[in-house]
């Protein structure tokens, strides 16, 4: 595709629910990484994937959040259990290498995910 | 205390003008500095980056660096309209994976 693709575009939830967020990066692209994003604020690191290795995930803010990308392409973040407070959106982004800021990140659309 | 630090503004000038964005930081480590360009609604996207210190220009933008004050600039010149967005500042260490963001500053360029 032309680019980082994320879906849903926007989740609505209650609490208690689990939810799945999807990104589909740039086809050939190595590196992966999950952001959070709320609003009026930069992103948030959360996780980064080399490959299908998460190589990274100290920014996971609890054990209720979790992220794979079994076949080192597409990567989904899963939220259990969501609470309020985990209502922002949520961003991928990749790069064809390793992570390097000569190595342009390509951020996705978004999830905007709204719990209630 | 935050690892980076950006005032949120909003900040509107007319055009034309010059536009001086600003960072400062806390993490000595940070060796790689980087500045994005958010438009309404879109994702992040790459505008320059700077290893350690000094300075950068690419047209209209000029980036510095000053590692003793650990604070960073992007200077826009002949400020335009399409100028207008969300403007992040993000670092990071010469061996960790994570990119470091401040909240951005937004921009309006008056025409």
């Amino acid at each position: 595709g032309a680019g980082v693709s994320q879906s849903p575009r926007y989740k609505v939830t209650k609490r208690g629910q689990d939810v799945a967020l999807r990104c589909d990066p740039i086809s050939g692209h190595v590196s992966l990484y999950w952001y959070r994003q709320a609003l009026g604020q930069g992103p948030e690191f959360l996780t980064y994937f080399n490959y299908e290795a998460q190589q990274d995930k100290s920014g996971l803010p609890n054990d209720r959040f979790s992220a794979e990308r079994p076949e080192g392409s597409i990567s989904t973040l899963t939220i259990q259990r969501t609470e309020q407070r985990d209502s922002a959106m949520y961003r991928c982004a990749s790069s064809l290498f390793a992570p390097s800021p000569r190595e342009t990140q390509y951020f996705g659309p978004g999830t905007r995910l709204l719990v209630l | 205390q935050k690892e980076v630090e950006q005032d949120p503004g909003p900040l509107s000038v007319p055009e034309g003008a010059i536009v001086s964005l600003n960072c400062t930081y806390s993490n000595s480590a940070f060796q790689y500095f980087m500045w994005y360009r958010q438009y309404s609604r879109k994702g992040p996207e790459l505008l320059m980056y700077t290893y350690s210190s000094g300075n950068k220009e690419d047209g209209r933008f000029t980036a510095q660096v000053d590692k003793s004050s650990k604070y960073i600039s992007l200077f826009i010149r002949d400020s335009q309209p399409s100028d207008s967005a969300t403007y992040l500042c993000a670092m990071r260490t010469n061996t960790g994976n994570q990119f470091y963001f401040g909240t951005g500053t937004s921009l309006t360029v008056i025409p």
